[in-house]
């Protein structure tokens, strides 16, 4: 079983501080997901990054996958209320799979006003 | 917008009831689906692979018997919860994709309630 373990799993911080989650694990993935969901609905996909050592941004997100695509991070700078929600890694293409998904345990964003 | 859809968004029914969820694909024809299981504050838990014209790939622990899945179409996929019971509630998400390089899109849930 490859497992992403996906930390911190709770973050309340106040409007304008900036954060990093983390997802890790021992298996090399193809590619990996970050989504963002919100209470009662799905997951909304915000970036995939498949290249090791890949950094991509998407305005105040900024997203990394490890040298050796077994790891990844999101930063966000100067955080707002909207970004609260449920944030979750997910790696595709572990163990020969090129399409079934492994999900971290996601990490609750709480950003206070 | 939403490429795929999922129905209904919300179900209340009593123990012993089967009820059916409906997974779309609204702008392409998707030959895989994924059905997950979502508990409050916690992540997705793959249930079941959806085949279009074959049988679902059910994951450890899953009663294929309990969660029939029928892909009847490229576009459709149902997932049937039989004689549901109160642990059966849960937040029930699928997925499609338009090809295995692509990203999975979700769809906006269903929260299955039993009383």
């Amino acid at each position: 079983t490859q497992l992403l373990e996906q930390s911190p799993q709770f973050l309340s911080i106040q409007e304008g501080e900036n954060l990093t989650v983390y997802c890790n694990s021992s298996s090399v993935f193809s590619s990996l997901q970050w989504y963002r969901q919100e209470p009662g609905e799905g997951p909304v996909l915000l970036v995939t990054v498949v290249t090791g050592g890949e950094v991509k941004k998407l305005k105040r997100l900024t997203f990394q996958f490890g040298d050796a695509r077994k790891d990844s991070s999101l930063h966000i700078t100067a955080a707002q209320p909207g970004d609260t929600g449920l944030y979750l890694c997910a790696g595709a293409g572990s163990g020969g799979s090129n399409y079934k998904l492994t999900f971290g345990k996601g990490t609750l964003l709480t950003v206070n006003p | 917008g939403a490429v795929v859809s999922q129905h209904p968004s919300r179900v209340i029914c009593k123990s012993g009831t089967s009820v059916k969820i409906e997974c779309r694909s609204l702008d392409f024809q998707a030959t895989t689906m994924f059905w997950y299981r979502q508990f409050p504050k916690q992540s997705l838990m793959l249930m079941a692979t959806s085949n279009e014209g074959s049988k679902a790939t059910y994951e450890q622990g899953v009663e294929k018997d309990k969660f029939l899945i029928n892909h009847a179409s490229l576009t459709l996929s149902t997932l049937t919860v039989t004689s549901a019971h109160p642990e059966d509630s849960s937040f029930y998400i699928c997925s499609a994709y338009r090809n295995p390089n692509q990203p999975q899109h979700f769809g906006d849930g269903t929260r299955l309630s039993i009383l």
